[in-house]
C-alpha cells in the first residue's frame, strides 16, 4: 500500500514561478524523502529530511515537514523548464523498515 | 552516478515465457531493490536483497522470484510471464548502513508482455 501521497497530480506553471508539491502519509516515519524523474529515466535523489527537521533547503528547493500533520511540501522556486519531471516522496515507514514506500508522483510542466 | 546498469532495457515477450532481468552494480552496496512502475499506482516495491543470498518480499511480489549470488548482482525472475506484469521495472541500491536513506537508480527495463 501507498505511504505516500502526492498532490497535485499534475501541475503546470510558466517558467519563473514557484512550483509548490505536497506529500501526506499516513504512519510515523524517521525520514522523508523527494525525488525527480525526467521522461523515460531513472529515478535521482532530491533532498532528504527528518523526522526531527522542520525545513530543508538545497539550492532552488526547499522542503518542509510537519509531522503533526504527516505531510511534507517541496517547493521549486524560479521554476525552469528542465525543471519538468514527475516527483516523488518517499517515505521509510518508521518501525526498522528496511525499504522505503513511495506515492505516485506529481507530474510537474514548466512551459517556457 | 552509482553504476547501476540494468539490462535488458526492452523486452518484448509472450505470455507464459520466462523473464529474467538483471541489475548489476559496481558500487559495492548492500541493499538492492526490484520495484515496478505503472501509470497511476507510482513505484512499488518487488523484491529487495540486503546481501548475498539475502532477500525478502515486497509490496507486489506474486509471480516474481529474485537472486542474489554476488554483491553486484541482483536478478529478478518472471517464471511464466503475465500480461499484467507489463511495465517498467527499476533497480535502486543503497550504500548506506540506514537502507531507508539515499536510494540510486537504474535507466529502467521496460516489459511488454504479449
Amino acid at each position: 500500500s501507498q505511504q505516500g501521497e502526492e498532490d497535485p497530480q499534475a501541475l503546470s506553471i510558466q517558467e519563473g514561478e514557484n512550483a509548490t508539491m505536497n506529500c501526506s502519509y499516513k504512519t510515523s516515519i524517521n525520514n522523508l524523502q523527494w525525488y525527480r524523474q525526467n521522461s523515460g529515466r531513472g529515478l535521482v535523489h532530491l533532498i532528504l529530511i527528518r523526522s526531527n527537521e522542520r525545513e530543508k533547503h538545497s539550492g532552488r528547493l526547499r522542503v518542509t515537514l510537519d509531522t503533526s500533520k504527516k505531510s511534507s511540501s517541496l517547493l521549486i522556486t524560479a521554476s525552469r523548464a528542465a525543471d519538468t519531471a514527475s516527483y516523488f516522496c518517499a517515505t521509510d515507514g518508521a518501525g526498522g523498515s528496511e525499504k522505503l514506500v513511495f506515492g505516485k508522483g506529481t507530474k510537474l510542466t514548466v512551459n517556457p | 552516478d552509482a553504476g547501476i546498469t540494468q539490462s535488458p532495457r526492452h523486452k518484448v515477450t509472450e505470455t507464459g515465457t520466462p523473464v529474467t532481468l538483471r541489475c548489476h552494480q559496481t558500487e559495492n552496496h548492500r541493499y538492492m531493490y526490484w520495484y515496478r512502475q505503472d501509470p497511476g499506482h507510482g513505484l512499488r516495491l518487488i523484491h529487495y536483497s540486503y546481501g548475498v543470498k539475502d532477500t525478502d518480499k515486497g509490496e507486489v511480489s506474486d509471480g516474481y522470484s529474485v537472486s542474489r549470488s554476488k554483491t553486484e548482482d541482483f536478478l529478478l525472475t518472471l517464471e511464466s510471464a503475465t500480461s499484467s506484469q507489463t511495465s517498467v521495472y527499476f533497480c535502486a541500491t543503497t550504500s548506506l548502513i540506514d537502507p531507508t536513506g539515499e536510494l540510486f537508480f537504474g535507466e529502467g527495463s521496460r516489459l511488454t508482455v504479449l
